[in-house]
């Protein structure tokens, strides 16, 4: 298994400009989240999804969209950059198991973004 | 979800036992702590996660109070690429895939 691969790695953009960042995860998971990251700060969650068609925002949602129409990919589209964008971003998958019990994600490598 | 405290920083020699300590004093009876590392700005990387009793992988050990307000991740035989940030998160059952992350604790250990 590949896992949860992201593209680009690296992506600089100009202020206004839009782009799509993928994210793919060939384990069959029905959640997948995405994270941003700020120097030296933790993961903070902008959008997840508990399955394919269904999305809900996370702490951080502004200036973000995401869609889910197959349970392998969550692409992440941001629709005019701003500088504040400039960050790391993650994306993570993770499986429910049965009541009783919880379960671990498994994040991507990392897109990091640039907004000049 | 309960709040984590963690050191923001920690040493340890290299082949040592690593202790690393979490606060969650406002933790409720059905959520679970969990551990991930972040090794230079790599993607998080899941270890443990315990409720009540005592934890051990082929990663690390996690002990927990009895109270359960505090934990303690152990990573036996600390080694160089055991260099990275280590968050502590408590997480119910309802907060689905949800991951809150905090500031984490900066372990460094040294040769």
């Amino acid at each position: 298994n590949a896992g949860v691969t992201q593209t680009p790695k690296f992506q600089v953009l100009k202020t206004g400009q839009s782009m799509t960042l993928q994210c793919a995860q060939d384990m069959n998971h029905e959640y997948m989240s995405w994270y941003r990251q700020d120097p030296g700060m933790g993961l903070r969650l902008i959008h997840y999804s508990v399955g394919a068609g269904i999305t809900d925002q996370g702490e951080v949602p502004n200036g973000y969209n995401v869609s889910r129409s197959t349970t392998e990919d969550f692409p992440l589209r941001l629709l005019s950059a701003a500088p504040s964008q400039t960050s790391v971003y993650f994306c993570a998958s993770s499986s429910p198991r049965r009541r009783g019990t919880s379960y671990e994600q498994y994040f991507g490598p990392g897109t990091r973004l640039t907004v000049t | 979800d309960a709040k984590t405290t963690q050191p923001p920083s920690m040493d340890c020699a290299e082949g040592r036992a690593a202790n690393l300590p979490c606060n969650h004093s406002t933790i409720s009876g059905n959520e679970y702590v969990y551990w991930y590392r972040q090794i230079h700005s790599q993607g998080p990387q899941y270890i443990i996660h315990g409720l009540k009793n005592n934890e051990t992988n082929e990663m690390a050990s996690l002990i927990i109070t009895e109270d359960r307000k505090s934990s303690t991740l152990i990573l036996p035989h600390a080694t160089l690429r055991d260099t990275a940030v280590y968050y502590c998160i408590v997480r119910g059952e309802t907060s689905g895939s949800r991951l809150t992350f905090g500031e984490g604790t900066q372990l460094t250990v040294n040769p």
